[in-house]
């Protein structure tokens, strides 16, 4: 079975420019969730989406936004980027309700300069 | 929201020791308490989870125990091994129909040979 994916691996921006990180759950898995891990820090909530719809949202600015397609891929784009949005984006994928264990991907490493 | 404390941020134990991370958090409404193990320049990996109806848990050399009291949760490693080394997060999440994960600082653990 085929883990969860992230798209691209490295993603290299300027200041003000827009971003775009995908990923594609483990196959059956409705709930699609993004952290954003800066370097040496844990792991900060983004959005969750289950079933199409964003559930909820950790406190982040709504510059980062993002979507969950009919397929139950999804998509983070956050706008007009600054240096401190410089981190690894992690995806992690979950069946559920009831099935809380989520399945991370291996992450895209967003640089702004 | 919920507000999860991790302790000690680094912790450097002789192979075979034993090694303990704490954990707490604010939100009596949590019911479901995770830990994941995250390797240098790997994704994080479900290694444990507790729910809130169960006080102990354990698989092989890892367990978890919650008091739901205090409001905390440990995780025990026993006869540490080099390859027990990475960055260890625990985790709360209310599964109500709410399911927002809120993860630790995280725990840097070296495993000493």
């Amino acid at each position: 079975e085929a883990g969860v994916t992230q798209s691209p691996t490295h993603l290299i921006k300027t200041r003000g420019q827009q971003a775009t990180l995908r990923c594609s759950p483990i196959s059956g898995h409705t709930s699609v969730y993004w952290y954003q891990q800066a370097l040496g820090l844990g792991l900060q909530f983004l959005l969750w989406y289950d079933e199409g719809e964003e559930r909820n949202r950790g406190n982040f600015p709504p510059r980062f936004s993002g979507r969950q397609f009919p397929n139950y891929s999804s998509e983070l784009n956050v706008n007009a980027l600054e240096l401190e949005d410089s981190a690894l984006y992690l995806c992690a994928s979950s069946l559920g309700e009831p099935y809380n264990e989520q399945f991370f991907g291996p992450g895209t490493r967003l640089t702004v300069l | 929201g919920e507000n999860v404390e991790q302790h000690p941020s680094t912790l450097s134990v002789q192979e075979g020791d034993s090694a303990v991370i704490k954990c707490t958090y604010s939100d009596s409404a949590s019911n479901y308490f995770p830990w994941y193990k995250q390797e240098l320049g790997k994704r994080p990996q479900l290694i444990i989870d507790i729910r809130s109806n169960v006080g102990e848990k354990k698989d092989q050399r890892i367990a978890v125990t919650l008091n739901k009291t205090a409001k905390h949760f440990s995780l025990h490693i026993t006869e540490t091994q080099p390859e027990d080394s990475a960055v260890y997060f625990c985790a709360a999440s209310n599964s109500g129909g709410y399911q927002k994960v809120t993860f630790g600082t995280g725990t840097k653990l070296q495993v000493i040979p």
